[in-house]
């Protein structure tokens, strides 16, 4: 029972390199998500897709690009890491429609030095 | 002024105890709330969903209320397996669903 699996877990990137977190659920949900979470801010969404074929910027989408490569399958692009890009990286699915809870991912914690 | 604020704690109660917290939002049009519970370092999970008339679930009591513009979550009889951060969740349909997280109050149940 998976449910929400994300890799890696941890990750250290020297500034300028790119990366791709990669994210997948088993679930069978609609929506999927990005979350980033720093000390002081809560959890603020990246990018979404609200189904399979579509994605949308969230609140702080910029040094990012998404892939929904189909329905399980979501990842999140740093194309040139900074220092500010320094978190921890949530995955999510819901079933879509609303409300329906989110299934977080166990998170990957990257480091830009 | 923030569109989701909790006070961030650490609430320090001793096993047994009541405690509550609140969180104030700042957009009336907010449809759904939602508290989440995460552990230290790990992913956030949903705790329950906050109904208008109030919900509870076991020894978990949340409350809504629309006029003021804040939702409550009582913990009764606390254990210490409570210790964690508590996330509110507003949900805000219009123009797209957008979720808004707060930035958590910490709870810490003692012996």
């Amino acid at each position: 029972n998976a449910g929400v699996t994300q890799t890696p877990k941890f990750q250290v990137l020297k500034t300028g390199q790119s990366m791709t977190l990669q994210c997948a659920q088993d679930m069978n949900h609609n929506s999927m998500y990005w979350y980033r979470q720093d000390p002081g801010m809560g959890l603020r969404l990246i990018y979404y897709s609200a189904s399979e074929g579509t994605t949308d910027k969230g609140e702080v989408p910029n040094g990012y690009n998404v892939s929904r490569l189909n329905k399980r399958e979501f990842s999140l692009r740093l194309e040139s890491a900074a220092p500010s890009q320094t978190s921890v990286y949530f995955c999510a699915s819901s079933e879509g429609g609303t409300p329906s809870p989110l299934h977080f991912g166990n998170g990957t914690r990257l480091t830009v030095t | 002024r923030k569109e989701v604020e909790q006070d961030p704690g650490p609430f320090n109660v001793p096993e047994g105890a009541t405690v509550a917290f609140n969180c104030t939002y700042s957009n009336s049009a907010s449809q759904s709330f939602f508290w989440y519970r995460q552990d230290c370092r790990k992913e956030p999970k949903l705790l329950m969903s906050v109904y208008s008339s109030g919900n509870e679930d076991g020894r978990f009591t949340a409350q809504l209320n629309r006029a003021s513009q804040y939702i409550s979550l009582l913990i009764r009889d606390s254990k210490l397996s409570d210790s964690a951060t508590y996330l509110c969740v507003v949900l805000f349909t219009g123009g797209g669903n957008k979720l808004t997280f707060g930035t958590g109050t910490q709870l810490k149940v003692e012996l």
